[in-house]
């Protein structure tokens, strides 16, 4: 399974738009990259998922450039209630299910009034 | 339709006694997961079981630790004669086959 690389922790504003980019260099051709967020106390909760170019749902956007070897967690207008840690996974979902996926680290986003 | 159900949410042990954890999966769901998360790392797979059979267990401490998942009634994930390094989060997560998991809220364990 891909090993994923991400920032140890990130600050924010209220209200400002944050991107945190993981680096998956040796991702498969089939491997999918999926983020996680895991408040204090509570277990991991599944953001969003792609393959390639931009995924955007309700909660956040997904890039993902041509090669694949990173992507880019985009949070638009983050709030105190974005405070969290989010992790990056790489994985192939048709093959085997997320508890092959490694959990790294994640990245720690504090968001400040 | 209620999410994945663990209890105790915390609980607390002496060293040699016995934990035992319990995980109800959502509705619908015949496929559990157990995952331990140390203070300030990510989660650690532990084991993948069925109905009445375990998938995978390659994450699973060769002693001390077992799991089950019965016909009926919770998953169970049993930590006999617990030391100091069990102290973590314990997490269980459901699916469908085939499906993405749902974790519940963790089970935190001390031993003292």
């Amino acid at each position: 399974l891909a090993k994923t690389t991400q920032p140890i922790s990130m600050d924010s504003y209220e209200g400002q738009e944050v991107n945190i980019t993981c680096s998956h260099n040796n991702i498969a051709t089939n491997d999918y990259i999926t983020w996680y967020q895991q408040f204090p106390s509570q277990g991991p909760r599944f953001i969003i998922q792609g393959y390639k170019t931009k995924v955007t749902n309700e909660v956040a956007s997904l890039f993902i450039p041509a090669d694949r070897k990173s992507s880019t967690l985009s949070l638009p207008r983050v709030s105190l209630s974005d405070t969290a840690v989010y992790y990056c996974l790489v994985g192939d979902p048709t093959t085997s299910g997320t508890y092959k996926y490694i959990f790294g680290t994640g990245t720690r986003l504090k968001v400040l009034a | 339709n209620a999410g994945v159900m663990q209890n105790p949410r915390h609980l607390v042990r002496r060293r040699g006694q016995e934990a035992r954890l319990r995980c109800s999966p959502m509705k619908g769901h015949s496929h559990v997961y157990w995952y331990r998360q140390l203070p300030e790392e990510g989660l650690k797979f532990m084991v993948y079981l069925q109905k009445e059979n375990i998938i995978d267990e390659s994450g699973m401490p060769k002693e001390r630790f077992s799991a089950e998942f019965p016909k009926e009634g919770p998953s169970i994930l049993r930590i006999q004669q617990v030391v100091r390094g069990d102290s973590a989060a314990y997490f269980c997560a459901s699916s469908r086959q085939g499906a993405r998991e749902f974790f519940g809220p963790g089970t935190r364990l001390t031993v003292l």
